[in-house]
């Protein structure tokens, strides 16, 4: 167990959807990523908060958003939602910047119909 | 643009013999390198990292070796065992570039130890 929560661990939606994918990280952890794993790709890195605040982008749709709360918990809102929007969602988090060993949550299925 | 290669899918090894893993990179800024372990239906899990100015880096049955000329870095397993039968991902950052928040994965390597 990493220490780090996701929920919920699978969805079901369809195409024109929103959903929120919710991301608890470690104790005293102050950043959280958020990455999408599709079939055929490796982690896609999407989007990094730190301590609350924005700190790096990926390749992430501006059908997609995030934030990070005052309890550093995160949430990840995907809208839209498209057939090629199914896949694991992962959340990691770690004390600092990427050279801190990021922790790994579980991840979320979403699965678009 | 894959910016870090696993170029392999798949690996089958015996048990108590050597896995090795191979990881190609094309950007040079990356400075730090890291190897995650991924079981089914979980999160992956860090396993080994290397600086730059390392060229090689052990923990236990695992060692990663980084040739920066060429660009490669491998993760050594030995010996191997039925437990480390999982998909492997190499990942790697630029942290002195300041672009220290995002790593970029590989697409993984699924090792399979045989009994």
């Amino acid at each position: 167990d990493s220490g780090v929560t996701q929920t919920p661990k699978h969805l079901i939606t369809a195409t024109g959807q929103r959903v929120t994918l919710r991301c608890s990280p470690r104790s005293g952890d102050l950043s959280v990523y958020w990455y999408q794993q599709s079939l055929d790709q490796g982690l896609q890195f999407l989007i990094q908060y730190y301590n609350g605040e924005e700190r790096a982008k990926g390749n992430i749709l501006e059908r997609f958003s995030a934030q990070q709360f005052p309890d550093l918990h995160s949430e990840l809102n995907l809208s839209s939602l498209e057939l090629g929007d199914s896949a694991l969602y992962f959340c990691a988090s770690s004390v600092g910047g990427a050279n801190n060993e990021q922790f790994f949550g579980p991840g979320t299925r979403l699965t678009v119909l | 643009d894959q910016q870090v290669k696993q170029n392999s899918p798949s690996l089958s090894v015996q048990e108590g013999r050597i896995s090795i893993l191979n990881c190609d990179y094309t950007n040079s800024m990356f400075d730090y390198f890291l190897w995650y372990k991924k079981y089914p239906a979980e999160g992956p899990t860090f396993l080994i990292s290397i600086s730059s100015i390392k060229d090689k880096n052990e923990d236990g049955r695992f060692t990663v070796f980084l040739n920066k000329s060429a660009k490669h870095l491998s993760l050594h397993i030995v010996p191997s065992q039925p437990g480390d039968s999982a998909v492997y991902f190499c990942a790697a950052s630029a942290w002195n570039t300041g672009a220290n928040s995002k790593l970029t994965f590989g697409k993984g390597i699924t090792l399979s130890v045989r009994p």
